[in-house]
């Protein structure tokens, strides 16, 4: 069955320092991968996604992300973190009609 | 243009009730979702629609209806709710029913059933 793992509930990051956050996927197929931002008491915003080709990924506000299928991770980067960018990022895999979301990595950002 | 809207912002529900949750979107999508978003468990999806006149069960289907009469509206019905199905709904739509689809998510619905 297809599932995401994200790893990390919670990461703390002081603003101007460097991110990754981690996603694992499980799916029989070649993947199509998103990484979805929510702020606070908002719906969800997709920031990247990967279905093929290159396999480094860029979205929006400074976001990228990198398939590995060897190691069967979908991990987002950002290297300055600002405080804007403190939310929860959800990772999820598209399997036809179907959306599978990871429990989310909630970013928290010091002045 | 508004993109998605859902109603209520948020309720409370007394266990046994029936309860609709509306979604609304103005993109003329072709594909409509329904998540329910629970601390820990991300989200998890609920029902879907291909195109309108067409449903289909998601992950958690169980106590929940769906109908998708025209493009536009996809609502939610809880025949009779129980304590468990106290979440955050969210409504989503996307262009086409593929897997590469982005989907757009409405501001959610807050259920608070006693």
């Amino acid at each position: 069955a297809q599932s995401v793992t994200q790893p990390d509930i919670h990461i703390t990051v002081s603003e101007g320092a460097s991110l990754e956050l981690r996603c694992n996927y499980s799916y029989g197929a070649t993947p199509y991968l998103f990484w979805y931002v929510q702020s606070p008491g908002q719906g969800l915003q997709l920031l990247l996604k990967y279905f093929s080709g290159d396999t480094l990924v860029q979205g929006i506000k400074g976001f990228e992300a990198e398939f590995k299928r060897s190691q069967s991770s979908f991990n987002l980067r950002k290297p300055s973190v600002h405080w804007s960018d403190a939310a929860e990022y959800f990772c999820a895999v598209g399997d036809f009609n179907k959306f599978y979301f990871g429990s989310g990595t909630k970013l928290n950002v010091k002045p | 243009i508004a993109g998605i809207t859902q109603a209520p912002t948020s309720q409370i529900l007394a266990a046994g009730r029936r309860m609709t949750l509306r979604c609304t979107q103005d993109m003329r999508h072709n594909a409509m979702y329904w998540y329910r978003q629970d601390l820990g468990l991300g989200l998890r999806l609920i029902h879907y629609s291909n195109t309108a006149g067409t449903t289909g069960k998601g992950e958690v289907p169980d106590g929940y209806s769906v109908s998708r009469a025209n493009t536009d509206d996809f609502p939610l019905t809880l025949a009779s709710a129980v304590p468990s199905q106290t979440s955050v709904y969210f409504c989503a739509s996307s262009e086409g029913s593929g897997s590469s689809e982005t989907q757009y998510f409405g501001p959610g619905t807050r259920l608070l059933v006693l």
